[in-house]
């Protein structure tokens, strides 16, 4: 069975620090695999990481996939409290999106 | 301003009813997709549809239905075969199947 796990669970952190969350996943048909940060409403899009390896970053957020080891990271630096989030790892195997079930980050001040 | 719209924000079952979901995006995307979230759960996927008049179910489609009649809307109805129907529901669209999906704000969905 397809599946997509994330780690850790939950996490707290104070601001400025610097965070990696994971994600693993066995997936027979992978296409992709994406990150969204979901605040109270609606995730939104993050990165979308294909098998060419290329890091993605956006400001203080980076992202690489390790197609060897079936697994992408997602790493946080400088958080902020406004990175207080669950932040959702997904992959596309070609049909839809399979979800892992988060991890929850809080930034405290 | 594009974008996809979900109503009610909230909305309360009773018993042996139906209820529908309304999803309208004016984005232009082909795609659509309902998804379910629990608490403590990833996001799982309800059904989904790649064009119009055309959907197939997702990994928990029992007590559920969809019907894609426009481009813009995807409605999800909750059947009273639901037995368990207390959940954050989302939707998204994507541009086409395989492009990054982006999500309405959900709608709580609770029984009286």
């Amino acid at each position: 069975e397809d599946k997509v796990v994330q780690s850790p669970l939950s996490l707290v952190v104070h601001e400025g620090d610097t965070v990696t969350l994971n994600c693993s996943y066995e997936v027979t048909n992978f296409r992709s695999l994406l990150w969204y940060k979901q605040e109270k409403k609606a995730p939104t899009f993050l990165f979308m990481l294909t098998s060419s390896g290329i890091e993605k970053k956006s400001g203080r957020l980076s992202s690489i996939l390790d197609k060897k080891e079936l697994s992408s990271i997602l790493n946080i630096t400088a958080t902020q409290t406004g990175d207080s989030a669950i932040y959702l790892c997904a992959v596309d195997d070609t049909d839809k999106l399979i979800f892992g079930t988060g991890t929850r980050l809080q930034v405290f001040p | 301003d594009g974008g996809i719209t979900q109503s009610p924000k909230y909305l309360f079952r009773k018993e042996g009813q139906n209820v529908t979901l309304s999803c309208e995006q004016n984005l232009n995307h082909d795609a659509m997709y309902w998804y379910r979230q629990d608490p403590g759960q990833g996001l799982r996927l309800i059904y989904y549809s790649q064009i119009v008049n055309d959907f197939q179910k997702g990994d928990i489609a029992e007590g559920y239905s969809v019907s894609r009649e426009k481009k813009e809307s995807f409605p999800l109805t909750v059947t009273s075969a639901q037995k368990n129907p207390t959940a954050f529901y989302l939707c998204a669209s994507s541009i086409r199947r395989n492009q990054p999906q982006h999500f309405g704000d959900g709608t709580r969905l609770s029984i009286l």
